[in-house]
């Protein structure tokens, strides 16, 4: 199993520009998240889906962020204008609640916004 | 004030101590819990679930206190590789697959 995979490792851009972050789930996964850590905060929950749908995206922080999941196999986080205080790594996770509720992680992306 | 509160530490110990964490949660609703490990510049990983009945894996022991609203992380005969962020995890209700994390307690095991 490949396990979630994000990209990409690290982004590195100038504020104002459009960011896009990618992420696929664990094939067979019904539910995937999008996470940002940062030391301040800590891992903040920003949107989750269940089956493609948007479920809760109370943790986005305001109308610069989006997220799309087209399919069961793909989800797109964007950032757009990206501002310095974007500057974070943001996780994609998959699981599927049952048997257990184990969420799988990607390795993340480091965005950096200058 | 935060749903899953930690002690972000650090905790330094010798190898072979024995150390706990604490974590409270304030949503009364929630009906599972979690720690994650996650080290250095890596991805969080799920370390054991937490059962109101106790959960004991080799020589990490999770408990549930409802009626506080706590959980604690017991690290026995701690070794040099159990050195980490600890990271506590709610999920927030019962038709909910909204899984809060705590900043993490961080751990330092020193020879």
């Amino acid at each position: 199993d490949a396990g979630v995979i994000q990209s990409p490792r690290h982004e590195v851009t100038e504020m104002g520009q459009e960011v896009t972050l990618r992420c696929k789930p664990i094939s067979g996964h019904n539910s995937l998240f999008w996470y940002r850590q940062t030391m301040m905060r800590g891992l903040e929950l920003l949107i989750y889906f269940n089956n493609n749908v948007p479920i809760d995206d109370s943790g986005m922080p305001e109308d610069r962020f989006s997220a799309k999941m087209p399919n069961a196999s793909f989800s797109t986080l964007k950032i757009q204008p990206s501002e310095p205080r974007d500057s974070a790594v943001y996780f994609c996770a998959s699981t599927s609640r049952y048997p257990n509720e184990k969420l799988f992680f990607g390795s993340g992306t480091q965005l950096s916004v200058l | 004030r935060k749903e899953v509160e930690q002690d972000p530490g650090p905790f330094n110990v010798p190898e072979g101590a024995t150390v706990a964490f604490n974590c409270t949660y304030s949503n009364s609703a929630s009906q599972s819990f979690f720690w994650y490990r996650q080290d250095c510049r890596k991805e969080p990983k799920l370390l054991m679930s937490v059962y109101s009945s106790g959960n004991e894996d080799g020589r990490f022991t999770a408990q549930l206190n409802r009626a506080s609203q706590y959980i604690s992380l017991l690290i026995r005969d701690s070794k040099l590789s159990d050195s980490a962020t600890y990271l506590c995890v709610s999920r927030s209700g019962y038709n909910t697959d909204k899984l809060i994390f705590g900043t993490g307690t961080r751990l330092q095991v020193f020879p």
